[in-house]
């Protein structure tokens, strides 16, 4: 079974801090690693992707992989209240991708 | 900038209706896709699709579900009979490689 699993939250930061995404898999065969950003009653938008072991930068949002600990990560710098959302770890490994249940992030202002 | 669209955006339906939910992906991407997502639940991968043959499908998507690509531009996910927990909002993602999808705004089903 492929799992992926996200802390549901919510996690509440208020604005101008740095928010913290976790995300750990189960499939040591994955390949690719992807943020998307969920808001309610709306679709899946692209945050960012990881191949790679190490950070990924990208304006306020770096993505961390470790594949040795099957760890994901999302930091977003300088919290918007526009950056309330849930937050999905989506992962993938050949033909298809598994998706954490998401985190809810509030920025409060 | 191009963008995935489906059709309709909600659909009300009897049980043990078929429903034929519709998609078009953006136009020079080669890898399509289905999900589900229950409300307030995951989004749960159903199937992908890749010349003009499903690739992979996930244990959700029965013999009561069925994927065609029927002409150049359009892929459509079939509910054959439809049943209650069947509702759900059904999303349809393109991708030009195999990874980095992008998703449509999603069909709203309910079946009652």
């Amino acid at each position: 079974q492929k799992e992926v699993e996200q802390n549901s939250g919510p996690l509440s930061v208020p604005e101008g801090a740095i928010a913290s995404l976790n995300c750990t898999y189960s499939d040591r065969g994955s390949q690719s690693f992807f943020w998307y950003r969920q808001y309610s009653g709306k679709s899946p938008e692209l945050i960012m992707s990881i191949y790679s072991n190490g950070d990924k930068e990208d304006g306020r949002f770096t993505a961390q992989l470790n594949k040795a600990s099957q760890y994901v990560s999302l930091l977003i710098r300088d919290s918007q209240p526009s950056d309330s959302a849930t937050y999905l770890c989506a992962v993938h490994n050949n033909n298809d991708m598994r998706f954490g249940a998401g985190t809810r992030l509030t920025v409060k202002p | 900038e191009p963008e995935v669209t489906q059709t309709p955006s909600h659909q009300v339906t009897q049980m043990g209706q078929e429903v034929i939910l519709r998609c078009v992906p953006i136009s020079n991407h080669l890898y399509f896709y289905w999900y589900r997502q229950i409300l307030g639940q995951k989004v749960e991968f159903l199937v992908s699709f890749y010349n003009n043959e499903i690739s992979e499908k996930s244990e959700i998507f029965d013999d009561q579900f069925s994927v065609e690509r029927p002409d150049g531009s359009n892929f459509t996910l079939k509910i054959r009979s439809t049943k209650l927990e069947d509702s759900a909002m059904y999303f349809c993602a393109s991708a030009l490689g195999q990874e980095t999808q992008y998703f449509g705004p999603g069909t709203r089903l309910l079946v009652l």
